[in-house]
């Protein structure tokens, strides 16, 4: 069925370290794959979204990448900094009967100490 | 412009009681989610609409749950009756359809829900 993976479910960093997380989604026709960011009490928060016709997508501090073939996708934050903590979730799209929706994965914690 | 709107922002009610959460899409939108957060299952997709329709209600878990969205501007989530294991924070998000192409999903700043 459809399903996306994410991982790790929690990640600590240093500020100024880099961040990674990642996912492996199931359906082959998923063709859209956003990030979102959620804070603590607040709404998921779009903040980079990636096609299937590109493989890495850049927006300052924040990219991510696309395997096609191997079915996994990548956040990727440079830099860190203690705002960057939040809970980061991926999501993959899922095509059924003309009509849209999204499969989300689990969530990864991350916190960035000072 | 103004964001996707949900009300009541909290609400606090006894088992068994009704609950109506509402929700007011981006306008111009055409897809309406409902979703509901916790800590063991994560971002559930209850029930989407599409043009007013719904389209997949799967993800709805019992018969005491039910959606409806009377026009372009306006979903409710009913529960009826409530239970405690209902107590989450529910999501409204709406979006717009690409000619063909996804469209990012914008979510309400959500009902948390807690059931005594």
């Amino acid at each position: 069925g459809e399903n996306v993976e994410q991982h790790p479910s929690t990640l600590s960093v240093q500020e100024g370290d880099s961040a990674v997380i990642k996912c492996t989604y199931s359906d082959s026709a998923s063709n859209y794959f956003p990030w979102y960011k959620q804070e603590l009490g607040k709404r998921p928060q779009l903040i980079i979204d990636i096609r299937s016709n590109v493989g890495e997508k850049k927006d300052q501090r924040i990219a991510v990448t696309l395997n096609k073939t191997a079915k996994h996708f990548s956040l990727h934050i440079t830099e860190t900094q203690p705002e960057d903590s939040a809970v980061y979730f991926c999501a993959a799209s899922i095509r059924n009967t003309g009509f849209q929706k999204l499969v989300f994965g689990t969530g990864t914690r991350l916190l960035v100490s000072p | 412009d103004a964001g996707v709107i949900q009300s009541p922002r909290h609400e606090v009610t006894e088992m068994g009681q009704e609950v109506t959460l509402r929700c007011k899409p981006i306008s111009g939108h055409d897809y309406l989610f409902w979703y509901r957060q916790t800590m063991m299952r994560g971002l559930e997709l209850l029930i989407y609409f599409n043009n007013n329709v719904p389209i997949d209600d799967s993800g709805m878990p019992e018969d005491r749950f039910s959606a409806k969205m009377p026009n372009a501007s306006f979903s409710t989530l009913k529960i009826q009756p409530s239970e405690p294991r209902d107590s989450a924070v529910y999501f409204c998000a709406s979006s717009l359809s690409g000619t063909g192409r996804n469209q990012p999903q914008h979510f309400g700043d959500g009902t948390r829900l807690s059931i005594l």
